[in-house]
């Protein structure tokens, strides 16, 4: 089975920069992504990461260890924008099916 | 906007009936997945298609069945509704079966009442 654990809700301000952990237990592993959803919206793909290290895109960036089962999505220049959810997603078979977390709800403040 | 169509965007309905939820892909996407998502619960994965064939089975209830046609779109039927299955459902679909981003669908809406 799969368990993924994420903080439930966190706080940061404007133009600073928050990082969002996430562990996972998965009896396979094929990946892990990073989703961004805004209430009542549907979930927007922002990185995955396969092999350890860390992958940057702009103001965001994902890290990834397979061996410890963690990873963290990193926010750079917080905008207020960026209030929302964040669902971190283990895919456990070739299948890319994934299995998500109860997601990190954010909150900017100014 | 993903490509990804869902319809309807919202559906009440009384319990013990039954719905169907319909997907389109995006152009050229072979795979589709169906997902639930109730309040203060995370996405769950409930099954996935590809090119016409059940690829993966998640957490689907033996009430719930999909199917994936020729053209590719996709439908989930719910059946014998009860109050619990009131849920934002999301459909995603990817252009192959492996590791690769799922686009999301705007989601349905489903009140049982």
């Amino acid at each position: 089975g799969q368990n993924i654990d994420q903080p439930t809700e966190m706080t940061a301000t404007e133009g600073a920069i928050v990082q969002i952990n996430c562990t996972y237990q998965t009896s396979g592993f094929n990946g892990l992504f990073w989703y961004q959803q805004h209430a009542g919206e549907a979930p927007t793909f922002l990185s995955y990461n396969v092999l350890d290290g860390l992958e940057e895109k702009g103001r965001f960036s994902s890290f990834l260890s397979r061996s410890k089962g963690y990873s963290y999505l990193l926010l750079k220049e917080l905008q207020m924008k960026d209030s929302a959810s964040y669902l971190c997603a283990v895919s456990p078979t070739g299948a890319n099916n994934l299995f998500f977390g109860t997601g990190t709800r954010l909150t900017v403040i100014p | 906007d993903s490509g990804v169509t869902q319809t309807p965007k919202h559906l009440i309905t009384a319990t013990g009936q039954r719905v169907t939820l319909r997907c389109s892909p995006r152009s050229g996407d072979l795979s589709v997945y169906w997902y639930q998502q109730s309040l203060d619960q995370g996405l769950q994965f409930l099954i996935q298609y590809y090119n016409g064939e059940e690829r993966a089975k998640g957490n689907i209830l033996e009430r719930f069945s999909a199917q994936q046609f020729p053209d590719l779109h996709s439908e989930l039927n719910l059946s014998s509704l009860e109050l619990g299955d009131s849920a934002l459902y999301f459909c995603a679909s990817s252009v192959q079966g492996g590791l690769n981003e799922q686009f999301f669908g705007p989601g349905t809406r489903l009140t049982v009442l």
